[in-house]
């Protein structure tokens, strides 16, 4: 039983232009949401994360969103270059004790 | 440089043999992770340990085993039992609660690959 859900395993968008890559949960007791980015052969980076008492986070070109009532949080990329072309995973927490939940990833391509 | 290192690279292995993954962290970090990725599978986790000498299964235990006698040092054995050894194995650390911030935040090292010929 998946808890964490990224429903589309590919996306393709242009250099410039918004990339929103999505993430769906079904534990209504995770608090706390991560989002990584991985190249082929390499470890997994942490890119941003959204504590649950808040709707919205922001580090520079990221921003993630989070939606508790649909159990949806999503990841903005504005403006999406080049070198963003690689997996993103959503990642959730239930409590400070225990591991992190991993989607499945979704492969961003940002085409020149 | 803190960090965390895995070690070898790559690692390929006979059908039948065991084989240990080295995983060390230089961060101070309390807990660690192991974690395998299989093409469209994501990260699925292995075991995972918050205090030396003391570890615990994740969602696919079967076939590996672990140790922590030391903080930095989290050695990972795939056994002959597992039956689907070949992967990328990732090791990841995190501190813990009670440390001012919220410790969930895993790093990651560069990841193994295993390959059983």
């Amino acid at each position: 039983d998946q808890q964490v859900k990224q429903n589309s395993p590919s996306l393709s968008v242009q250099e410039g232009r918004i990339s929103i890559l999505n993430c769906d949960y079904t534990n209504s007791m995770f608090d706390y949401f991560l989002w990584y980015k991985k190249y082929p052969a390499e470890g997994p980076t942490f890119l941003i994360s959204i504590s649950s008492i808040k709707d919205k986070n922001e580090d520079g070109r990221f921003t993630v969103f989070l939606n508790k009532s649909a159990k949806h949080l999503s990841l903005h990329i504005v403006p999406s270059q080049p070198g963003d072309s690689a997996v993103y995973f959503c990642a959730a927490s239930e409590s400070r004790n225990t591991p992190l939940v991993f989607g499945k990833g979704t492969r961003l391509s940002v085409i020149a | 440089d803190g960090g965390i290192t895995q070690s070898p690279k790559y690692l390929f292995r006979k059908e039948g043999q065991n084989v240990t993954l080295s995983c060390e962290q230089n961060l101070n970090h309390d807990a660690m992770y192991w974690y395998r990725q299989d093409p469209g599978q994501g990260l699925r986790l292995i075991y995972y340990s918050q205090i030396v000498n003391d570890f615990q299964k994740g969602d696919i235990a079967e076939g590996y085993s672990v140790s922590r006698e030391k903080k930095e040092s989290f050695p990972l054995t795939v056994t002959s039992a597992q039956k689907n050894p070949t992967a990328f194995y990732l090791c990841a650390s995190s501190i813990l609660p009670g440390t001012g911030a919220r410790g969930d935040t895993q790093y990651f090292g560069p990841g193994t690959r295993l390959t059983v010929l």
